[in-house]
């Protein structure tokens, strides 16, 4: 079965842009949760998204956003970007939210850089 | 919020044993995973704790204490490929997922 994948794998914007990234979960998988990566705050939750729905959202401003369509691949928008966006942006994917031992399975990321 | 600890860096030698612990302070709590990230790559799943005891699984244990908000990472007989940043993350009552911010372990010949 195909893992997540994630779309562009490497991106180089300038403030004050906008970018969109995709996910595609893993076959099946309904829910969807998106984070930042940076060396000096490591791995934070952005948001997470179920049937189309977002369940969790992650202590970060509104310019981050996000959405889920009806097949569960998900799309994160981040507006008016600033120098401090810089990361690697993870997506993992679940069979349903986080309940149990429902584990979260990462996609390779796609790493923003903003100039 | 949530307040995850686990050291920033380790270094062992191949065949070893290393014990990375992770210490947390959050509002309530549903699970402790712990994850392996090789640089440039995703996390991937190791272990998860929701009650207290030790989980073993080949060469990799974790365990948890859930009153003392405690939990380690046993790694025996260390191979190079265990060379990577190992990641705590706690599930608490409102199910999101929190990460310390990884202990990087280098395993030297």
């Amino acid at each position: 079965k195909a893992g997540v994948t994630q779309t562009p794998r490497y991106l180089i914007k300038t403030r004050g842009q906008q970018v969109t990234l995709s996910c595609s979960p893993i076959s099946g998988h309904r829910s969807v949760s998106w984070y930042q990566q940076t060396p000096g705050q490591g791995l934070q939750f952005l948001f997470e998204y179920f049937s189309e729905t977002q369940r969790n959202k992650g202590n970060f401003p509104g310019r981050f956003s996000g959405r889920q369509f009806s097949n569960s691949r998900s799309e994160m928008n981040v507006s008016t970007l600033e120098l401090g966006d810089s990361a690697l942006y993870l997506c993992a994917s679940s069979f349903q939210p986080g309940q149990g031992a429902e584990t979260q399975y990462f996609g390779p990321g796609t790493r923003l850089l903003v100039l | 919020g949530q307040n995850i600890d686990q050291p920033t860096e380790m270094t062992a030698t191949e065949g070893a044993i290393v014990q990375i612990n992770c210490t947390y302070q959050t509002s309530g709590f549903n699970g402790l995973f712990w994850y392996q990230q090789h640089a440039g790559e995703a996390p991937t799943f190791l272990s998860y704790n929701v009650l207290d005891g030790l989980e073993e699984k080949g060469r990799f244990s974790s365990f948890l204490s859930r009153s003392k908000g405690y939990s380690y990472l046993l790694l025996k007989e260390l191979q190079m490929k265990d060379s990577a940043s190992y990641l705590c993350a706690v599930r608490a009552n409102d199910y999101k997922l929190s990460f310390g911010a990884g202990t990087t372990v280098t395993v030297r010949a």
